[in-house]
């Protein structure tokens, strides 16, 4: 029984580049959540997904991100234009059923932007 | 909007103390409350939950933690520390929306 998988791990990105970061659900979730992790800091919020609907984005940039959850295939979070401030640790969790059910993580995609 | 507080930064205790991390939130009504362990290069694992009821909840790895409505608190605690035990801990509040808010962690030494 997988858990969430993200991919890659490590993503290196030179600045103006795209970047774009994998989430596969465990199975049998539907609900998505990205969040942003900054050396010692929390993690933030970014988008909450589920099946083909985004459903709250209030905490990703209006600009250069984007996120899907398509009704096939992995979450994607993409980012374009890559700048230094990018870099950070992403992380993905899902849940069954949403609404502050506990959340299952992956181990993160680390972008780095040089 | 709810918000999390945590006010240790780096902890250090001896293996085989005890060991309490402290959590503060603020939110209106009773909040749905978390918390979330994290090992190095690792993503987070749920450790215990808060949603109703008795207010002193079990979780993993022999932790606990006490929701304190007066003091608007939902401290960690283990009586007894053990190197593996060293990592980062996270405190998270719900609210009955889709955000739920992660305190900015708690890391945890342990010196044998």
């Amino acid at each position: 029984n997988a858990g969430v998988m993200q991919n890659p791990r490590h993503l290196v990105r030179r600045r103006g580049q795209e970047a774009r970061l994998r989430c596969s659900p465990m199975k049998g979730h539907s609900h998505v959540y990205w969040y942003r992790q900054l050396p010692e800091e929390g993690l933030k919020f970014m988008v909450y997904l589920q099946k083909e609907n985004i459903i709250d984005e209030s905490g990703m940039p209006k600009e250069r991100f984007s996120a899907e959850f398509p009704k096939e295939g992995p979450s994607i979070l993409r980012i374009q234009q890559v700048v230094r401030g990018d870099s950070a640790a992403y992380f993905c969790a899902s849940s069954p059923t949403g609404a502050n059910s506990p959340l299952h993580f992956g181990n993160g995609t680390r972008l780095t932007v040089t | 909007a709810q918000s999390v507080t945590q006010p240790d930064i780096h902890i250090t205790v001896s293996e085989g103390a005890s060991l309490e991390l402290r959590c503060n939130y603020s939110y209106g009504a009773t909040p749905y409350l978390f918390w979330y362990v994290q090992s190095p290069g690792q993503g987070l694992q749920l450790l215990l939950k808060y949603f109703s009821g008795d207010t002193l909840v079990q979780g993993i790895k022999g932790f606990e933690a006490e929701f304190k409505r007066s003091q608007s608190s939902f401290n960690l605690r283990k009586p007894s520390v053990h190197w593996s035990d060293a990592a980062e801990y996270f405190c998270a509040v719900g609210a009955g929306n889709n955000d739920m808010r992660f305190g900015a962690g708690t890391r945890l030494t342990v010196k044998p």
